[in-house]
C-alpha cells in the first residue's frame, strides 16, 4: 500500500538557519512526489514537484528510491517560510493522490 | 476561474443531526478529491472520483459518510448522523489530469458538538 510518512509534526528553526523537512514513502513501483505547502489563512498549493526538479522559493527536493526519500531543504530559513508542509505520492499512470501528516515549519526572526 | 468554491466555510451542529459540505471544482478538472485535516492524521483522503465516477472510496471512515458526485460541477460529502469525533477541517481539490498539481478549496471547518 502507498504511504507518506513525516517523522516531524513541528521544526523550529531562527532565521538564516538550514532547513530539512523529511519525508519518506513506501511504494514498490514509480512514484510521483509533491510537497505541498499551507501559509496562515490561505489554500494548501503546490509547492514543487520532483519530476520538475527545479527550486521553488529556494527550496529543492531531491527524489531517493533507494532511501525512498523526497526531503524538502532550503539553506537559508526565512521568515515568511513558516507555513505547514504537505509531502505527497501519486503512483505513475494512476490517479490517487495521498499526503502525509505535515510538518509545520516556524522560522523565528 | 474563482478556483475550487466550497461551502460552507464553516459549521457547527449538534451530535446526531446531518451534515452536508459542498464543493464546486475547477471547471474541466476531470478529478474531484475529498480529504480530512486533523492535527493527529494529517490530510487522509476519504474518496476521489473521475469524471464523476467515485473510483476509491476506502478511506471513508464509516457508513455515515458518503459521497456523490451528480454532475462535473458539483459535489457533496454528507455525514449522517454526525458525531464529535467527525470534528476537522473538510478539503476538496480537483486536478485536470493524472498526476499534475491539485487545486485545494479553503476547506470546511466543521464542530459537531
Amino acid at each position: 500500500a502507498q504511504r507518506v510518512t513525516q517523522p516531524e509534526k513541528l521544526l523550529s528553526v531562527f532565521k538564516g538557519a538550514p532547513v530539512e523537512l523529511k519525508c519518506n514513502y513506501s511504494y514498490s513501483g514509480s512514484p510521483e512526489l509533491f510537497w505541498y505547502v499551507q501559509y496562515s489563512r490561505q489554500r494548501l498549493q503546490l509547492l514543487l514537484r520532483h519530476i520538475s526538479r527545479e527550486s521553488i522559493k529556494g527550496f529543492t527536493a531531491d527524489l531517493n528510491k533507494g532511501e525512498t526519500s523526497f526531503h524538502l531543504k532550503k539553506p537559508f530559513a526565512q521568515e515568511e517560510d513558516s507555513a505547514m508542509y504537505y509531502c505527497a505520492l501519486s503512483r505513475v499512470g494512476t490517479d490517487k493522490l495521498i499526503f502525509g501528516t505535515g510538518t509545520r515549519l516556524q522560522v523565528f526572526p | 476561474d474563482a478556483g475550487v468554491i466550497q461551502s460552507p466555510r464553516h459549521e457547527v451542529t449538534e451530535m446526531g443531526q446531518e451534515v452536508t459540505l459542498r464543493c464546486k471544482p475547477i471547471s474541466g478538472h476531470d478529478y474531484l478529491f475529498w480529504y480530512r485535516q486533523t492535527m493527529m492524521r494529517g490530510l487522509e483522503l476519504l474518496i476521489y472520483f473521475n469524471n464523476n465516477v467515485p473510483i476509491d472510496d476506502s478511506g471513508m471512515p464509516e457508513d455515515r459518510f458518503s459521497a456523490k458526485m451528480p454532475n462535473a460541477s458539483f459535489s457533496t460529502l454528507k455525514i449522517q448522523p454526525s458525531e464529535p469525533r467527525d470534528s476537522a477541517v473538510y478539503f476538496c481539490a480537483s486536478i485536470g489530469a493524472r498526476n499534475t498539481e491539485a487545486f485545494f478549496g479553503q476547506g470546511t471547518r466543521l464542530t459537531v458538538v
